[in-house]
């Protein structure tokens, strides 16, 4: 089946720092990939869906000048938190879709845990 | 905008009862998918439902798609302790390959053995 990975699975930063986190389709080409956000004990909220070679689109609420997505290839985007502070920790996941698959499934990478002290 | 809501927001079961959540979507979807999230893990791909109606089975699980497509159900028949998880419903409003998931808030179910 698709496989998506995310690297790092964990980070610990110091607040103002920035951080980087990769996700990638590892057997297939994603045309498009979401970042969501996940606070404990609740639901995955969309943060932006990016295309490949195009720029992000992001959720009502979400600063683009903060959480910066790069889509480069069909095979890696990244996100990068700048200027974390305590309240952007959390779990940070990514998945992936594949314009060729019939069933336009979203499989989901193992997820990044930001903590940011 | 749009909005899934799912309820109950949490179940205990005994091991052996059956387990339902339900989904509701404030517009009509073009599909609806389902997760299953264990505790400290990512969410799983589940099943996807596209049409009207449709009921799909996976051993244990029964998932329905109303007939309006605005709503949905998963129901476990005699659970085990393998089931405990998240079980969240995601609804998509684009079609095809196009449009984004929006997810509902997510049933956790605990199983006592």
């Amino acid at each position: 089946g698709a496989v998506v990975s995310q690297h790092p699975s964990w980070v610990i930063c110091k607040s103002g720092t920035s951080v980087k986190i990769e996700c990638r389709s590892l057997d297939f080409q994603a045309t498009t990939m979401f970042w969501y956000r996940q606070f404990p004990k609740q639901s995955l909220m969309l943060m932006a869906t990016s295309n490949e070679g195009s720029k992000a689109t992001y959720e009502q609420g979400v600063e683009k000048d903060k959480f910066l997505i790069n889509h480069a290839s069909l095979t890696l985007s990244t996100l990068t938190v700048t200027s974390a502070h305590p309240e952007d920790s959390s779990f940070y996941i990514c998945s992936a879709r594949s314009g060729g698959t019939s069933l336009y499934e979203q499989y989901f990478g193992p997820g990044t845990r930001l903590t940011v002290t | 905008g749009q909005q899934v809501m799912q309820i109950p927001q949490y179940q205990h079961v005994q091991e052996g009862e059956d387990f339902t959540t339900y989904c509701n979507s404030s517009t009509t979807l073009s599909n609806i998918q389902w997760y299953k999230q264990r505790p400290g893990g990512h969410p799983v791909f589940l099943i996807q439902l596209v049409k009207s109606g449709e009921v799909k089975k996976q051993k244990r699980l029964t998932f329905q798609f109303g007939e309006a497509k605005k709503n949905s159900s998963l129901h476990i028949t005699a659970t085990q302790t393998t089931d405990v998880g998240t079980y969240f419903c995601a609804g998509k409003n684009g079609s095809g390959n196009t449009g984004k998931l929006i997810f509902g808030q997510g049933t956790t179910l605990q199983v006592k053995p």
